[in-house]
């Protein structure tokens, strides 16, 4: 079964830190861009960031630029997003996305369940 | 940036009615278009990609159209599991935007 499954969220307070994961399994990872949605309590989708399959090409949402650094480890199966610097506008569900760009251009075709992020003091 | 604007933003229908949503984006994007159908406490899940080609699985009740700057999502016969919010997403360059949502609501 292809599947995504993202990890590493909690509770952090402003300022602080936190590096997300997105294990993919079912598919070969290294063939395809991964992407990063975002999605605060109540609200609409919000893209992120996304890398290359082998990495070499990263790309940030304007208000994630600096902050956020996307990667992954291909011989793990993984993606990861870590956050520095976090707001309270951070709080969000954050999911990972198999972004099938350039391979069958189906936009984001698998979904991770999501992973929330609180920032709050 | 190019920016995406949906509308409407609440749509309220009865099963069986036919309901269109419409997606407009600022410059134009060929036909690198998605529809996602998001249903509450679950991840999105994508219904149409490059404006018009049906994702496996979905019904062909829902069926996307145009190209360049204006895009819709049309369902013909509204089934009690569509019931759901809807999202268009452009794909055509970094970085990638989302329309603001459609909630699509039971009259």
């Amino acid at each position: 079964e292809v599947q995504l499954v993202a990890s590493g969220g909690g509770l952090v307070q402003p300022g602080g830190s936190l590096r997300l994961s997105c294990v993919g399994s079912g598919f070969t990872f290294d063939n395809y861009a991964m992407s990063w949605v975002r999605q605060a309590p109540g609200k609409g989708l919000e893209w992120v960031s996304a890398i290359s399959g082998r990495g070499g090409s990263r790309y940030y949402a304007d208000s994630m630029k600096g902050r956020f650094t996307i990667s992954r480890d291909n011989s793990k199966s993984t993606l990861y997003l870590q956050m520095n610097s976090l707001r309270a506008e951070d709080t969000a569900l954050y999911y990972c996305a198999r972004d099938t760009v350039g391979i069958t251009d189906f936009a984001f075709d698998i979904w991770g369940q999501g992973t929330m992020v609180t920032v709050s003091s | 940036d190019i920016q995406m604007t949906q509308s409407p933003s609440t749509l309220s229908a009865s099963v069986g009615d036919r309901v269109t949503i419409t997606c407009r984006a600022s410059q134009s994007i060929s036909t690198w278009l998605a529809w996602y159908q998001q249903k509450p406490g679950k991840a999105p899940q994508l219904l149409i990609y490059k404006a018009s080609s049906l994702e496996g699985g979905v019904p062909s009740t829902f069926s996307g159209s145009g190209s360049g700057t204006e895009f819709t999502l049309t369902i013909s016969s509204l089934q009690p599991d569509d019931f759901a919010t809807y999202y268009c997403q452009q794909y055509s360059s970094y970085p990638y935007t989302f329309g603001q949502g459609t909630k699509l609501e039971i009259k």
